[in-house]
């Protein structure tokens, strides 16, 4: 089952500009995960945001939660042409919305970034 | 270097001819997980363990196995593979439960005919 969704399914943008990703979920979790993953290769961890965190930051990357609305949001900014990639979010799948090692991913968002 | 291995990165086998795709990491790590992606469905949980001999199955466990005998290891087992489980593979580790990200391997292309 698809616990994270994101939206958009892909995001074209100029070099320069923002990108920002969406995700959404179904039940209650204690943290959130994001992930890139270049084409066909591993996934990287981004940043974890927990459910009693709003907003947190790293480097060009600033991540917000609303549990109120179950969604989470990726925003990177002055984006480059090497930040092309596909962005997942990840939600714990265990009881309480903890992970015990349970982890769900959306279906991610392929960025596109023009040089 | 901290790292996960994935072994082999790419496989082309035919049905009913078992397999094992291997994954180890040098981190210490607790949590170790299995994940298939394919188009259109993202990436989904076949197992995952939380520590030597306790695994469980997540969304996707038909037709695989696995063990935990120790706790840098964590192979995947394909008794009898069919050709729908032709997908993209990926193990993934971590130390923490909640409060840190997993480490992915770079992933086996496994087809099968």
């Amino acid at each position: 089952s698809q616990q994270g969704e994101e939206d958009p399914q892909a995001l074209s943008i100029q070099e320069g500009e923002n990108a920002t990703m969406n995700c959404s979920y179904k039940t209650s979790i204690n943290n959130l995960q994001w992930y890139r993953q270049n084409s066909g290769r591993g996934l990287v961890h981004l940043i974890l945001i927990r459910s009693n965190e709003r907003e947190k930051h790293s480097g060009r990357l600033r991540v917000t939660l609303d549990t109120s609305k179950k969604s989470s949001s990726l925003l990177i900014t002055a984006s480059r042409a090497a930040d092309t990639a596909s962005y997942f979010c990840a939600t714990p799948g265990g009881a309480g919305g903890t992970s015990y090692g349970k982890l769900t991913f959306g279906q991610g968002t392929i960025l596109t970034v023009h040089p | 270097e901290a790292q996960v291995t994935q072994n082999p990165r790419y496989l082309i086998t035919v049905t009913g001819k078992k397999l094992t795709v291997t994954c180890s990491q040098n981190m210490n790590h607790e949590y170790m997980s299995w994940y298939r992606q394919d188009p259109g469905l993202g990436l989904r949980q076949i197992y995952y363990s939380m520590n030597v001999e306790v695994t469980d199955k997540g969304d996707v466990p038909e037709g695989y196995k696995v063990s935990r005998k120790e706790k840098r290891n964590f192979p995947l087992i394909l008794e009898s593979p069919s050709p729908n489980q032709t997908s993209l593979y990926f193990c993934a580790s971590s130390l923490f439960r909640d409060r840190g990200g997993y480490t992915f391997g770079s992933g086996t292309r496994l087809t099968v005919v």
